[in-house]
This record gives structure tokens, sequence and C-alpha cells, in this order.
């Protein structure tokens, strides 16, 4: 089973400014066809998780460009960029590469 | 509208069943793998389940292998999770979500099983 790190696990962030996420698995993501097998999603309060990024840099369908997905192998980064107040919630990667899907332990994101 | 709702979550004793069903609509789930995902209280996500296109392929998490049976009805556009010996560790809330771009890309609701006496 591929075991999925995130950090940190809590992040308060000014409305605005940046924020990153990191997200380690325990092994490479990367599949032979060049794809990186990492996604992202976000659960905001209340609500189901929505997917912001799959194979690791690509967003979904109506997520804004203020969201971006970096990193290839076994090391991910999810940056935010001008954090908005719609933006607090859980984000948690997930490997796609093999099953079991894993999670992270989720990184809560609150405003100051 | 795409959407996934699930149903058949409740209060149930320990060694129970139940029976929950996820119905499609605006898309037909012929054409896409589909899972089931929990979140036991306060905690974060796992996934539990997967079916294949026709129903041919099943994979279980290991903590329900032997316990729980993914099945689908294509022509009712629908996913059934079928629960046994359930226990208290079973707790949470269940989501159905669709496989698209090798990530879940639609999510339902969830509905809520406790396991109690």
């Amino acid at each position: 089973e591929i075991v999925m790190t995130q950090s940190p696990l809590s992040l308060h962030v000014t409305p605005g400014e940046s924020a990153s996420i990191s997200c380690r698995s325990s092994q490479s993501l990367l599949n032979s066809n060049g794809n990186n097998y990492l996604n992202w999603y976000l659960q905001k309060p209340g609500q189901s998780p929505q997917l912001l990024i799959y194979l690791g840099s690509n967003r979904a369908s109506g997520v804004p460009d203020r969201f971006s997905g970096s990193g290839s192998g076994t090391d991910f980064t999810l940056k935010i960029s001008r954090v908005e107040a719609d933006d607090v919630g859980v984000y948690y990667c997930k490997q796609a590469l093999q099953l079991p899907y894993t999670f992270g332990q989720g990184t809560k994101v609150e405003i100051k | 509208e795409v959407q996934l709702v699930e149903s058949g979550g409740g209060l149930v004793q320990p060694g129970g069943s139940l029976r929950l069903s996820c119905a499609a609509s605006g898309f037909s789930i012929t054409t896409y793998w589909m899972s089931w995902v929990r979140q036991a209280p306060g905690k974060g996500l796992v996934w539990v389940s997967y079916a294949n296109n026709d129903g041919s392929t099943k994979t279980y998490a290991d903590s329900v292998k032997g316990r729980f049976t993914i099945s689908r009805d294509n022509a009712e556009n629908k996913l059934y999770l079928q629960m046994n010996s359930l226990r208290a560790e079973d707790t949470a809330v269940y989501y159905c979500a669709r496989h698209a771009m090798s990530a879940f890309d639609i999510w339902g609701l969830g509905t809520v099983v406790t396991v109690s006496s």
C-alpha cells in the first residue's frame, strides 16, 4: 500500500497571500506513460470532497487558476495563490496509481 | 445536472447489515468505474471499494474484504454497497464517487452509517 504524507496538517493564511501544501508518497507515482497519478481534493466545511487537480498538475473543470499542482515522482505541491475566504476547508492528496487508492491525512486551511 | 445521490444509511447494531444505494443522474454509469469512499467522524477519507464498468472487476480495502460487496445495475444507473457483519469502526459517512481522468471527479452528498448498540 502506498502511504501518502501531507504537511503541514494545519495552515492559517491571510487573505490575498499564497499557501502551499506538500504531499509525499512512499512510492513513485510516475507511470511509464509520463503521468503522475496524484490528485488533490478540497472538502469545504459540511460538504463532500471536490476534485481540484488530477494527474499531478491538471486543474479540474471550474477550478480557478489560483490553484496549481506541481511535482513528480514522490514529491508534490499544491499552491493556492491569492487565498480567498472561500478556500477554507481540508485539502487531501490522493494517489491513483494503484489499488488501494490512498489519501493523505488532510491539511486544514483556515483564514487569519 | 450530473450528480450522485446516496441513500440507505442509518443506525444498525454491531453484526447487522445495511445496503447502500447510489443513484446517478445526468450521465450513464455504464461508461465509468465507480467507487465507495468513507469518512469516519472527524477523520480523513478512506477508499473502500471499486467496480469497473460492467462490474466484472471489483476490489476492496482490506478492512472490509469479505464483509462488503459492491455491485452495480447499469440499466438502473445505480451503484450499491452491501455491508454485512458491521462493526463500530464502520461508522462513517459513505460517499460514492465517479472515476474520470484517473481521479474521483464527481462525489455524492454522502449517507451516514452508524453502528452502535
